[in-house]
């Protein structure tokens, strides 16, 4: 089993949809991370779960909203989205939250129209 | 701030030529040190990491990146490239930051590898 799975690996969506991705590790980690990934910018990091409790929130829109029901899956949960929000998501956990090395998903690649 | 700069944003080299892609940071200690690769489509691999003692850190699929404190680099090679190398590389910084823990990533650098 690939240690971080995410699906879709493609969506499109309209201004007005409401869609959830979903990352899914089998690593035994205990924090997850949601990065935003657009053409010719540096990653984004959007947020970082550790043990199941949100413990940062990089200043993103309300209209992106995470969710980690347990250690092994994290969401991002999407609605009313801008053109802008087009980007690849990518999905990372790390066996801590901290210093340890990051293992990343394939990432979703949205288009929002 | 804390910052990775990566200046080259496109490099292109002949197959079984030498690589050598550049990374910089800007950090007031020694902060973590990574270099991903990422293949069209895919999330970004772990090619190696830096966190302390020999500045010569051996990574997978042939590659190496030294440390160099005195000029904040972190650059990455490899002596011999091959056609599936051909990717981009992100160099990134691990720093404590305000009681917590951040990433930050470069922009990254397109690898072109020509047969």
């Amino acid at each position: 089993e690939t240690g971080v799975t995410q699906t879709p690996r493609h969506l499109v969506m309209g201004m007005t949809n409401k869609k959830s991705l979903k990352c899914e590790q089998h690593l035994g980690h205990n924090a997850m991370y949601w990065y935003k990934q657009s053409a010719k910018k540096p990653l984004e990091l959007m947020f970082v779960y550790s043990l199941e409790e949100r413990v940062e929130n990089n200043s993103v829109p309300s209209r992106f909203s995470p969710e980690c029901p347990n250690s092994s899956h994290l969401f991002l949960h999407l609605h009313t989205l801008q053109p802008e929000d087009s980007a690849l998501y990518l999905c990372a956990s790390s066996q801590v939250w901290g210093q340890e090395t990051q293992y990343f998903g394939p990432g979703t690649r949205l288009l929002v129209l | 701030a804390q910052s990775v700069t990566q200046p080259d944003i496109h490099i292109t080299v002949s197959e079984g030529a030498s690589l050598e892609l550049r990374c910089n940071y800007s950090y007031g200690a020694t902060p973590y040190l990574f270099w991903y690769v990422q293949s069209p489509g895919q999330g970004l691999q772990l090619l190696l990491k830096y966190f302390s003692g020999d500045t010569l850190v051996q990574g997978i699929k042939g590659f190496e990146a030294e440390f160099k404190r005195s000029q904040s680099s972190f650059n990455l090679r490899k002596p011999s490239v091959h056609w599936s190398d051909a990717a981009e590389y992100f160099c990134a910084v691990g720093v404590p930051t305000s009681g917590t823990y951040k990433y930050i990533f470069g922009t990254g650098t397109r690898l072109k590898v020509l047969a």
